[in-house]
């Protein structure tokens, strides 16, 4: 069955350091996704990426974070100067279509901001 | 503001029972109700997922009730198994428009054998 890779598994950084965060999106889908979970606390939507730029971002999504589609496969999330509350398990997922059915989640970066 | 509400935070049952976990929302917007299963160290995977314009959906030992005047929305699990040991993610969003899904903040139940 097809998946959503995410990379790297786990992520180390120092606060103030620049982070990217990598997906494969299952090949044949069109819209992307990042959502984040901070430890022990519900899913968050960070944004949504179609025909390559942002469809929808949450009050989240500020101006450190940026996403980019730099090939025909890869979705990636950047954090330019990242912050303690930064540390979270973010997920990238992808549908087909838009209605957010069937919307498949990788299996997340878990980022660790010290 | 809290868009969908979750209970309970955690739930132990004996393998067979029948474990209930709701949901409620605020916006009278959303029309698509999924539920998330996630084990440890993945993502959430889709489960099963109901519309408002029927009031019970069921997939195998997975039912969603949901009750649209309410605004009230369950998982049951029937048959219950040790394997069906993981956290449940309720969501809300709007079909048509939105990007987004609003999720509950999860339980997370423990089946024992």
């Amino acid at each position: 069955e097809p998946e959503v890779t995410q990379t790297p598994s786990h992520q180390v950084t120092q606060m103030g350091q620049e982070v990217i965060l990598r997906c494969v999106p299952i090949s044949n889908h069109l819209y992307f996704y990042w959502y984040r979970q901070i430890l022990g606390q519900k899913v968050e939507f960070l944004v949504s990426f179609y025909n390559n730029e942002i469809s929808e971002k949450s009050e989240i999504f500020d101006d450190q974070f940026s996403v980019e589609r730099p090939d025909g496969s890869n979705f990636t999330l950047k954090i330019r100067s990242t912050k303690l509350e930064d540390s979270a398990m973010y997920f990238c997922a992808s549908a087909i279509q838009v209605n957010n059915e069937k919307l498949f989640f990788g299996s997340g970066t878990q980022l660790s901001v010290l | 503001q809290q868009q969908v509400k979750q209970s309970p935070q955690s739930l132990i049952v004996q393998k067979g029972g029948i474990p209930i976990i709701n949901c409620a929302y605020e916006n009278t917007a959303f029309d698509y109700f999924p539920w998330y299963q996630q084990f440890p160290g993945k993502g959430p995977a889709l489960l099963i997922a109901i519309r408002p314009d029927v009031s019970e959906k069921k997939e195998g030992r997975f039912t969603i009730s949901f009750n649209k005047s309410a605004k009230q929305f369950s998982l049951h699990i029937m048959d219950s198994q040790p394997g069906d040991s993981a956290t449940y993610f309720c969501a809300a969003s709007r079909v048509s428009g939105a990007n987004n899904l609003f999720f509950g903040t999860g339980t997370r139940l423990t089946v024992i054998p």
